[in-house]
């Protein structure tokens, strides 16, 4: 039962073009939803949040856009750079219900090429 | 400020033997998770500690089992490995509020 997911396991985009990687929850307890970018055997590194209160998150380059009704997020990169090549990993959690676990999706691969 | 520090880095085991990996988290972060990393899987939930309680607990066997000390530092242990237990191990501390976290670099196991 995979509460939060990650469709595209890959995405490829030019650089200073724009990036969208898309995720999809099934548990309308989740209040939380953070992503988070991952380098191989590295920690995830923490880019941006959103709380459910809100449908629009912007940080620098990077804005997460949550709909509630769809239970749909996503992030997008704006310009691309060959530097944001990682994994991104969207992550859910139900801070209202104080379950401080953050439950991931899969990851997608994001490659932006020079 | 020091991130989260996880020790060590990498680990080789033999099936059946025990192992305790450590987390340091942030100064001032009472909060510690701990996840497991494998290809297969992705990102899973172990368990998460906030003033040396246990908090929450995710679906894996009790084998695998964690602790928090008054420093806020964490072990967790994982007894009788198996193949299968061979995965990136990361630990992510936060104030305990539900946002915030921030992960360490991991440690390697791998069981043989």
């Amino acid at each position: 039962d995979q509460q939060v997911k990650q469709n595209s396991p890959s995405l490829s985009v030019q650089e200073g073009r724009i990036s969208i990687l898309n995720c999809d929850y099934t548990n309308s307890m989740f209040d939380y939803f953070l992503w988070y970018k991952k380098y191989p055997a590295e920690g995830p590194t923490f880019l941006i949040s959103i709380s459910s209160i809100k449908d629009k998150n912007e940080d620098g380059r990077f804005t997460v856009f949550l709909n509630k009704s769809a239970k749909h997020l996503s992030l997008h990169i704006v310009p691309s750079q060959p530097g944001d090549s990682a994994v991104y990993f969207c992550a859910a959690s139900d801070v209202g219900g104080s379950n401080y676990k953050l439950t991931f999706g899969k990851g997608t691969l994001l490659t932006v090429n020079p | 400020k020091a991130g989260v520090t996880q020790t060590p880095r990498y680990l080789i085991k033999t099936r059946g033997q025990q192992v305790t990996l450590s987390c340091s988290p942030i100064s001032g972060h009472r909060s510690v998770s701990w996840y497991q990393q494998t290809p297969g899987q992705g990102l899973q939930f172990l368990f998460e500690y906030f003033s040396e309680t246990q908090r929450n607990k995710g679906n894996f066997p009790g084998r695998f089992s964690g602790r928090q000390f008054s420093n806020s530092r964490s072990e967790m242990n994982v007894s009788t490995l198996e193949l299968g237990d061979s995965a990136l191990y990361l630990c992510a501390s936060s104030s305990g509020q539900g946002n915030g976290y921030t992960f360490g670099s991991g440690t390697r196991l791998t069981v043989v």
